[in-house]
């Protein structure tokens, strides 16, 4: 099992470019999530998807992120434009199955943006 | 809202001594109660959870988490670390929160052994 694919591992960008993050979720799994982590806030869920369906995107942080999830086998979180402030590492995790059975969450490498 | 807190962020001991990692959780209902950990450079993976039953949790690499309900806690303990424990530590609980329940992570507490 290949686990949770993103890319890039590394971004560097300029303030005001668009950055495209990208997920593959473990092939079978039903659940979708975007985190991000940073020192001051720690991890923190952006969007979660249930069989390809966004379910609660509030910890969204405002318009300029978006996220989809076209099929089941990809995601994509998009930043639009780009502010320093957005600089973390950002993480996409998958569940197996209805999330409260298990609760336990696939994480990939993750994908550190840095925004300069 | 639900919510989970860590006491310590950051933690140094000495190889061979003990460890414990304190985590409360704020939420009325059913809990169910993880411990992930995140080695340096590396993704977060799953370290032991809790769902019923025994509140006596092992996970791998010798680490437990007791779950006392009475103290909304879940507390995580190793007897004798190693230089290989350095990561950084993440309580979490499932919430349920608009309507789905979802994985809530506490800010997580960096540990650091020397040898």
């Amino acid at each position: 099992d290949a686990g949770v694919i993103q890319s890039p591992r590394h971004e560097v960008t300029e303030m005001g470019q668009e950055v495209t993050l990208r997920c593959k979720p473990i092939s079978g799994h039903n659940s979708l999530f975007w985190y991000r982590q940073t020192m001051m806030r720690g991890l923190e869920l952006l969007i979660y998807f249930n069989n390809n369906v966004p379910i609660d995107d509030s910890g969204m942080p405002e318009d300029r992120f978006s996220a989809k999830m076209p099929n089941a086998s990809f995601s994509t979180l998009k930043i639009q434009p780009s502010e320093p402030r957005d600089s973390a590492v950002y993480f996409c995790a998958s569940s197996p199955d209805r999330f409260s059975n298990t609760g336990e969450l696939f994480f990939g490498e993750g994908s550190r943006l840095t925004v300069l | 809202a639900q919510s989970v807190s860590q006491h310590n962020h950051h933690v140094i001991l000495s190889e061979a001594a003990s460890l414990e990692l304190g985590c409360n959780y704020s939420y009325g209902g059913t809990v169910n109660l993880f411990w992930y950990v995140q080695y340096p450079g590396q993704h977060l993976q799953l370290l032991l959870k809790y769902f019923s039953g025994d509140p006596l949790v092992k996970g791998i690499k010798g680490f437990e988490a007791e779950f006392i309900k009475s103290k909304f806690s879940f507390n995580l303990r190793k007897p004798s670390v190693q230089w290989s424990d350095t990561a950084e530590y993440f309580c979490a609980v499932i919430g349920f929160s608009g309507g789905y329940n979802k994985l809530i992570f506490g800010a997580g507490t960096r540990l650091a052994v020397h040898p």
